[in-house]
């Protein structure tokens, strides 16, 4: 079984502190992704990416950065939490190399809150 | 940019039947729908890769139109498992880029 983890399952920060957020998969997985959920907005996507040390902007980067150091972790950085942060953050992984067709599988959620 | 949902929500009793539609202005290369119950992650249901495919999960299943750049997912004879919310996510081009999800459709099912 795929197991996609996320190191918190709630998070409470200040404005202007720095947030990580770690996600692992167990795997192999060569793509990874962080989404972002907010109620009727759907999943939106922040930054993916397909192999270890290379990440790609998705369709809200703004405020984000991302870490891939290994195949197995990927990290979301916020460099200076705000308000406007505040969601529902959604790690998922694929199996990679036959691009993006295939099942992802999502990690449980890391709820955060900013302050 | 993200692909319609319609409907947004949608209440059944159970037996019910039900159909969420997912359309795109732009080509469509595949279809992913995923099925996330409430306080849980997202998982998915089937991918829909050729247009005029139909494919099944339990009694949910879905076809892909790729003229009209939409997919529809039929729910028959619904069950209160089925409850949750569910997300149609679109591929832009043929394996190069990561799918773009809906906003999703909320379905309750009651007894």
């Amino acid at each position: 079984d795929v197991k996609v983890t996320q190191s918190s399952r709630y998070l409470v920060k200040r404005t202007g502190e720095k947030v990580f957020l770690e996600c692992v998969q167990d795997m192999d997985h060569e793509n990874m992704f962080w989404y972002r959920q907010d109620p009727g907005l759907g999943l939106r996507l922040i930054y993916f990416s397909y192999d270890v040390k290379m990440k790609e902007k998705g369709d809200i980067p703004e405020g984000y950065s991302v870490s891939r150091e290994k195949k197995e972790r990927f990290s979301l950085i916020l460099e200076s939490a705000s308000t406007n942060q505040t969601s529902m953050y959604l790690c998922a992984s694929s199996l990679g190399g036959t691009g993006f067709q295939e099942t992802q599988y999502f990690g449980p959620g890391t709820r955060l809150l900013v302050l | 940019q993200q692909p319609v949902q319609s409907p947004q929500a949608v209440i059944l009793r159970e037996g019910e039947d039900a159909v969420i539609n997912c359309s795109s202005s732009k080509a469509l290369y595949s279809v992913h729908w995923y099925r996330q119950k409430h306080g849980e992650a997202p998982v998915f249901l089937m991918i829909l890769l050729k247009g005029g495919e139909q494919k099944g999960h339990e009694k949910i299943s879905a076809s892909f139109n790729e003229k009209k750049q939409q997919s529809s997912l039929y729910l028959t004879a619904s069950q209160l498992s089925y409850s949750g919310t569910y997300f149609c996510g679109t591929e832009r081009r043929s394996g190069n880029t990561p799918l773009v999800f809906g906003k999703g459709t909320r379905l309750s099912v009651i007894a």
